[in-house]
């Protein structure tokens, strides 16, 4: 069984359309992210949940909105799509929140905007 | 922002031979971790070293860590053709409450 599952792993879509990415988690873990991956392999965290409670909402437009229905899901739905939101986007979760936690990752679904 | 920074961005070695690859930040740290990341997957967890520690192994991988030059390098020793992939380190600075601040990654290739 897969850890963190996402999907879908590759979305491709029009300027302007709404679309969500689902991930959801079997390991147990209090706590779950949403990474943007650039063209460069930059990793820049988006959001992040404890236990459903938003945590950390770093500078993302508010296009971008993550809802987490229980612990175990995260999902992030993007309004009015942009060129510039193409990506590869990564969901990951950790036992908790706080020091020394190591993230697991979902395979990462790819955004193309056209 | 960015906080880690690999360095090589690119590494190409044969089969056999060792691989070192090193990461530098700018703030105090609690922890640094390792990832690596195959090809079109996610980034998978390979070894943390806190800020009081100045090496620690896993098979293959050492890790060192120097707070004072605020670096830290990742060895794999007798790399295999399966070690192709990204490298990335994340820091857990004090003061970016417990976020993970990535560099931007080593690509390894590892020549049969």
């Amino acid at each position: 069984d897969t850890a963190v599952s996402q999907t879908p792993k590759y979305l491709v879509t029009q300027m302007g359309n709404d679309k969500s990415i689902k991930c959801e988690q079997n390991l147990g873990h209090d706590t779950m992210y949403w990474y943007k991956q650039d063209s460069k392999k930059f990793l820049k965290i988006m959001f992040s949940y404890n236990n459903k409670e938003l945590i950390i909402n770093e500078t993302v437009p508010n296009r971008f909105s993550p809802k987490s229905p229980d612990k175990a899901h995260l999902n992030l739905h993007i309004n009015s799509l942009e060129l510039g939101d193409s990506a590869v986007y990564f969901c990951a979760s950790s036992e908790k929140t706080g020091m020394n936690e190591k993230l697991f990752f979902g395979s990462g679904t790819q955004l193309s905007v056209l | 922002s960015q906080q880690g920074e690999e360095d090589p961005q690119a590494l190409s070695i044969q089969e056999g031979e060792n691989a070192t690859m090193n990461c530098s930040y700018k703030t105090s740290i609690n922890n640094l971790q390792w990832y690596r990341q195959n090809s079109g997957r996610g980034l998978v967890h390979l070894i943390l070293i806190r800020s009081n520690e100045r090496e620690k192994h896993s098979g293959r991988l050492r890790v060192t860590l120097d707070t004072s030059k605020k670096s830290s390098s990742l060895l794999i020793t007798a790399s295999r053709a399966a070690d192709t992939a990204s490298y990335f380190c994340a820091t857990d600075g004090m003061d970016s409450n417990y976020q993970l601040i990535w560099g931007a990654g080593t690509k390894l290739i590892i020549k049969p």
